[in-house]
């Protein structure tokens, strides 16, 4: 089962900051918080992940609480093109194995628009 | 670069028949995963390679799944006697193997979409 809690579905206004939530309240201290999303058709795009510390890159920003019990993705100026579904998961980072694949919840299907 | 591939990109099948399903991952990529996403669903994990070794078939729904991988590239998924629920989109990824952090996206291909009548 996954261990994360999201949304079913967000709307956000084009150019608006996108915030998606995440529960993840039975992470270990060896997680990480990964985000992907999917968009119609495609396979999963990867987008950020952390441990504790806030994370940004090109793509969005990772905050993560202090008791890393939640985190949001935030999509600073969403698009059209940034409608997708948003996948949160926690996972052990490092090498691969058994721990390696990624578990999939249902994730936030976020729509953009115009 | 090129990314992960994946052959067919539609395949329709009859119930029983067997099929295989092709995955080239990014060169240089020594782990592989095979995922499956039914319907409306989430993705489903299958199996993972780590080189041409699979540590980790846990995920095979039955024994009529099967997955090799030959010269630590080229993956293929084969369905025997296919079923009507193995109707679903088939992902494969393949990852980095490292002890960075940074080289362990998996990055996925655009899958196929099994659909057996």
């Amino acid at each position: 089962d996954a261990k994360t809690t999201q949304p079913t579905s967000m709307d956000c206004a084009e150019g608006r900051a996108a915030n998606l939530p995440c529960n993840h309240s039975t992470i270990s201290g060896n997680e990480y918080v990964y985000w992907y999303r999917q968009i119609h058709s495609q396979g999963p795009q990867y987008i950020i992940h952390g441990l504790k510390n806030n994370e940004t890159n090109e793509m969005a920003s990772l905050i993560i609480t202090e008791d890393r019990k939640s985190s949001t993705l935030i999509l600073p100026h969403a698009t059209l093109r940034d409608t997708a579904v948003y996948y949160c998961i926690v996972r052990v980072a490092g090498y691969g194995g058994s721990q390696g694949n990624l578990i999939f919840g249902k994730g936030t299907k976020l729509s953009v628009k115009p | 670069g090129a990314g992960v591939s994946q052959s067919p990109s539609n395949k329709v099948t009859e119930k029983g028949k067997d099929v295989e399903l092709r995955c080239d991952p990014i060169s240089g990529h020594t782990a592989l995963y095979w995922y499956r996403q039914s319907l409306g669903q989430g993705l489903e994990f299958l199996i993972y390679f780590q080189g041409n070794s699979a540590p980790d078939k846990s995920g095979l729904p039955s024994d009529r799944f099967s997955a090799e991988r030959t010269g630590g590239s080229v993956s293929t998924l084969t369905i025997q006697r296919t079923q009507q629920e193995d109707s679903a989109v088939y992902l494969c990824a393949s990852s980095l193997q490292s002890g960075h952090l940074a080289n362990n996206e998996q990055f996925f291909g655009p899958g196929t979409r099994l659909t057996v009548l």
